[in-house]
């Protein structure tokens, strides 16, 4: 596609329920990154995928917390367990040399 | 990737003027630089970058300064819109490790 595309835009969801968020990085593009920014914040790094590498999970705040990428290019980003702190916009971005591209973003809510 | 730090400082300047953010980078082998915008409900835009060798660069409206001494980044915007109010993220790069500066809330008054 043209740019990186996050699905869903928003998601509400019960506390204690798993929820998956999925990013669609640009074609061709080998890192992707996934970020939390909460209301008003800056943003805080979860995991890091380059290409076949290992990901960098060292931002991932608990292990409720978990990120795939399959086949190189789509990505799933899954909380277990939800809880009202989880509550976030939760953005995708991939590159593939030095500029990075974001998504729009998935607002998480959690009631 | 990581954020430096996640408190978000405001600064606030009269349209028509000229705007002025900072941002302090860690690494001195971070070897090209980023500043994105991020309006309000969508991601962050990319603006304007500069490579470690060059310690100015300009785009329209847009002027890039790099101080390597201080590790020092700043964006200038020239003759503030009310379309500029937006946050302010400054990112260093080194390799693909993306580091984002805590960011700037850029408000603009009528």
């Amino acid at each position: 596609g043209a740019g990186v595309s996050q699905s869903p835009s928003n998601k509400v969801t019960e506390k204690g329920k798993d929820v998956e968020l999925r990013c669609d990085p640009i074609s061709g593009h080998t890192a992707l990154y996934w970020y939390r920014q909460s209301l008003g914040q800056g943003l805080e790094f979860l995991i890091y995928f380059q290409g076949n590498s290992a990901p960098d999970k060292s931002g991932l705040p608990s292990d409720r917390f978990s990120a795939e990428r399959t086949g190189g290019s789509v990505s799933t980003l899954t909380i277990q367990r939800t809880q009202q702190e989880d509550s976030a916009v939760y953005l995708c971005a991939s590159s593939l040399d030095t500029r990075a591209f974001f998504g729009q973003g998935t607002r998480l809510t959690v009631v | 990737g990581e954020s430096v730090g996640l408190h978000l400082p405001t600064l606030s300047v009269q349209e028509g003027d000229n705007s002025i953010i900072n941002c302090a980078y860690s690494n001195s082998a971070s070897d090209y630089f980023i500043w994105y915008k991020q309006e309000s409900g969508k991601g962050p835009q990319f603006i304007i970058d500069i490579r470690s060798n060059m310690d100015k660069r300009q785009g329209q409206r847009v002027t890039v300064l790099l101080n390597k001494t201080v590790k020092h980044l700043s964006l200038q915007i020239a003759a503030t819109q009310p379309g500029d109010s937006a946050v302010y993220f400054c990112a260093e790069i080194y390799g693909q490790n993306f580091v984002f500066g805590p960011g700037t809330r850029l408000s603009v008054l009528p």
